[in-house]
């Protein structure tokens, strides 16, 4: 079993629909969870961070971890086609040090059509 | 401001052959990575620093790959001798604190294609 399951999808979506996207977890010392987004042909760049269980919200994307299902979520509300790209889930054991390493999910493919 | 350098954008070669990858991280960042994506097994760390000293090599495939960072504003990673497997998208990333809530800033990548 991979320490992080993420389905890659693709997933298409109308413009101003609501998108789920999840990513589930084998190793419970993880405690550090990131969304990154990546635009084709282009490096990831951090979208959300958290650390505790619970939602965080930013503009139209909140994230949300559930520690004890292992299990992590991005929404999007009133997605638009800036927003067609792949995500990926990220998350680490320790917050710095030796230990600073993420660990990443495959992605999945987000197509918001106009 | 610039952003994380890298060169060449493209590498087409024939198998056997050495590939060096070059990387130049943000100005006044203190790691640096190396990750690896490919379709099957999406993005892997291979190797990181910490103000030019490699900290976690645990990622780096095999004997063939090496990584340097001679300064704190260069590094390169060398494979030698090329395989077809090895081709991927690499991928250098810098950021500054070494906590996790500090982004990790990547580059645009080397497609690298082994015939």
């Amino acid at each position: 079993q991979k320490e992080v399951e993420q389905d890659p999808g693709p997933l298409s979506v109308p413009e101003g629909a609501i998108v789920s996207l999840n990513c589930t977890y084998s190793n419970s010392a993880f405690q550090y969870f990131m969304w990154y987004r990546q635009y084709s042909r282009k490096g990831p760049e951090l979208l959300m961070y958290t650390y505790s269980s619970g939602n965080k919200e930013d503009g139209r994307f909140t994230a949300q971890v559930d520690k004890s299902s292992k299990y992590i979520s991005l929404f999007i509300r009133d997605s638009q086609p800036s927003d067609s790209a792949t995500y990926l889930c990220a998350m680490s054991r320790n917050s710095g040090g030796s230990n600073y390493k993420l660990t990443f999910g495959k992605g999945t493919l987000l197509t918001v059509n106009p | 401001d610039a952003g994380v350098i890298q060169s060449p954008r493209h590498e087409v070669t024939e198998m056997g052959q050495e590939v060096t990858l070059r990387c130049k991280p943000i100005s006044g960042h203190d790691y640096l990575f190396w990750y690896r994506q490919t379709m099957m097994r999406g993005l892997e760390l291979l190797i990181y620093f910490n103000n030019n000293v490699p900290i976690d090599d645990s990622g780096m495939p095999e004997d063939r790959f090496s990584a340097k960072m001679p300064n704190a504003s260069f590094s390169t990673l060398k494979i030698q001798p090329s395989e077809p497997r090895d081709s991927a998208v690499y991928f250098c990333a810098s950021s500054t604190g070494g906590y996790s809530n500090q982004p990790q800033h990547f580059g645009d990548g080397t497609r690298l294609s082994i015939l």
